[in-house]
């Protein structure tokens, strides 16, 4: 039982590049949802998804796409990445909501040059 | 709209001396619930405590405990005997359950040092 994972660990971008955070859960939840984390601020939600087929925005969803075709995944798409998107990207999986708790991945150090 | 506010941006206290990690939240809702995560400088959130609005008995689990407090919109976190390996930074998050946005808040966290 892996939990929550999440590749790559580190990843440098330059401007304009796009990539793909994955996020993947063994515990059959059905709740997903991608945070980012600045220093001196807490995580703030960038999309979710509650089940398969469902996605929403968070409070900070510009430049980010996500899709959810499977239960287990979850990925993360920076579309062209700028350097305000350099943060620490968490991924968190809970059964039905966000009033569950949330479990994380170990993150995803970006940094955009 | 719900917001939580973590006001004590670092705390630095000697080991063995007990601690309190305050937490004030907003939210129109009579029901919603309350987190606590534990983030260590290795960077993995661990959690520690879920807390719903109708339960507003306080929690104990070994030198940890939890103040829930209605009237004054507050979840208070307490470390008593304090210990290095308690240097981390603590998140109190919160989420509505009578709208339907599913989305969980963050105050912004306390750091608390642990000195030996």
């Amino acid at each position: 039982n892996a939990g929550v994972t999440q590749t790559p660990k580190f990843q440098v971008l330059k401007t304009g590049q796009s990539m793909t955070l994955q996020c993947a859960q063994d515990m059959n939840h059905e709740y997903m949802s991608w945070y980012r984390q600045d220093p001196g601020m807490g995580l703030r939600l960038i999309h979710y998804s509650v089940g398969a087929g469902i996605t929403d925005q968070g409070e900070v969803p510009n430049g980010y796409n996500v899709s959810r075709s499977t239960t287990e995944d979850f990925p993360l798409r920076l579309l062209s990445a700028a350097p305000s998107q350099t943060s620490v990207y968490f991924c968190a999986s809970s059964t039905w909501s966000s009033t569950d708790t949330q479990y994380f991945g170990p993150g995803t150090r970006l940094t955009v040059l | 709209a719900q917001k939580v506010t973590q006001a004590q941006t670092e705390i630095s206290v000697v080991e063995k001396e007990d601690v309190t990690l305050d937490c004030v939240y907003e939210t129109r809702d009579t029901t919603y619930y309350l987190f606590w995560y534990k983030q260590p400088p290795s960077g993995e959130l661990v959690f520690l405590i879920r807390r719903n609005s109708f339960d507003e008995q306080n929690e104990i689990s070994g030198r940890y405990s939890w103040n829930f407090q209605k009237s004054t919109s507050s979840f208070n976190f307490t470390i008593t005997a304090s210990q290095v390996v308690d240097s981390a930074v603590y998140f109190c998050a919160l989420s509505e359950a009578e709208d339907s946005n599913y989305q969980l808040i963050w105050g912004a966290g306390t750091k608390l040092i642990i000195k030996p």
